[in-house]
């Protein structure tokens, strides 16, 4: 079985500066995949980044990145120069690459951007 | 990526009654997955619908209140039944993308429904 935990349920950051939302995963399987997403209070999915357990190198997209630490088990994603559009819940979630997997979903963490 | 829409965005429903939610991706997919999110909580799964199979649900869930259907390899329905104030919530359809070793997932706009 699979356990992502999200330690933070809020995070406030200042517009313009970087944040890091915490993610760390359990899993036995040794080939898998991590992923963020975005939630709006529209209340869709928003993918946003995705990390291979074998990739070498942290995932980057735009302003986000995946800290990815294999051998602690954490996929922090970083958020740069944040915006206040970036308000919204983030859910971190690991899929094993088996097929037939189902995705495992953290709590969420609240990011609150203030002007 | 996988482009998926996902219809009706929103609904207010009487209790008792039910509601079908569609799900059309743009390409052919061997999985779906259909998702709840309760108020404030996280996503749990529902069920994964094959083409041609019957689904199979997660504990907690079963067919009798929300069956679901897939006809074919692009389209797949989650209808809510018999509806009651703790269906309210919002339901997601999923479906996954290989990318060379590496499967992605990616979400529909998702339905938000309340129950009155």
């Amino acid at each position: 079985a699979q356990k992502i935990t999200q330690t933070q349920p809020g995070m406030f950051v200042q517009e313009k500066e970087a944040v890091t939302l915490d993610c760390t995963y359990d899993t036995s399987d040794p080939s898998y995949g991590l992923f963020w997403y975005k939630q709006p209070s529209s209340g869709e999915m928003i993918f946003l980044i995705y990390q291979g357990s074998y990739d070498q190198q942290n995932a980057t997209e735009g302003r986000y990145s995946l800290n990815f630490q294999k051998a602690r088990k954490s996929a922090n994603l970083v958020i740069s120069a944040s915006q206040l559009g970036d308000s919204a819940m983030y859910f971190c979630a690991m899929r094993p690459n088996n097929a037939g997997n189902m995705l495992t979903f953290g709590g969420g963490t609240r990011l609150m951007v203030k002007p | 990526s996988a482009v998926i829409s996902q219809k009706p965005s929103r609904d207010i429903c009487q209790r008792g009654t039910s509601l079908t939610i569609q799900c059309q991706v743009d390409s052919q997919v061997t999985m779906m997955f259909w998702y709840r999110q309760q108020p404030g909580q996280s996503l749990t799964l529902i069920a994964t619908a094959n083409q041609g199979s019957e689904a199979t649900y997660e504990s907690g869930f079963v067919i009798d209140k929300f069956p679901i259907s897939r006809p074919n390899l692009t389209f797949s329905t989650l209808t809510v039944s018999n509806m009651s104030p703790e269906d309210s919530s919002i339901y997601l359809c999923s479906v996954e993308v290989r990318r060379g070793p590496n499967t992605e997932a990616f979400f529909g706009q998702g339905t938000r429904l309340t129950v009155v």
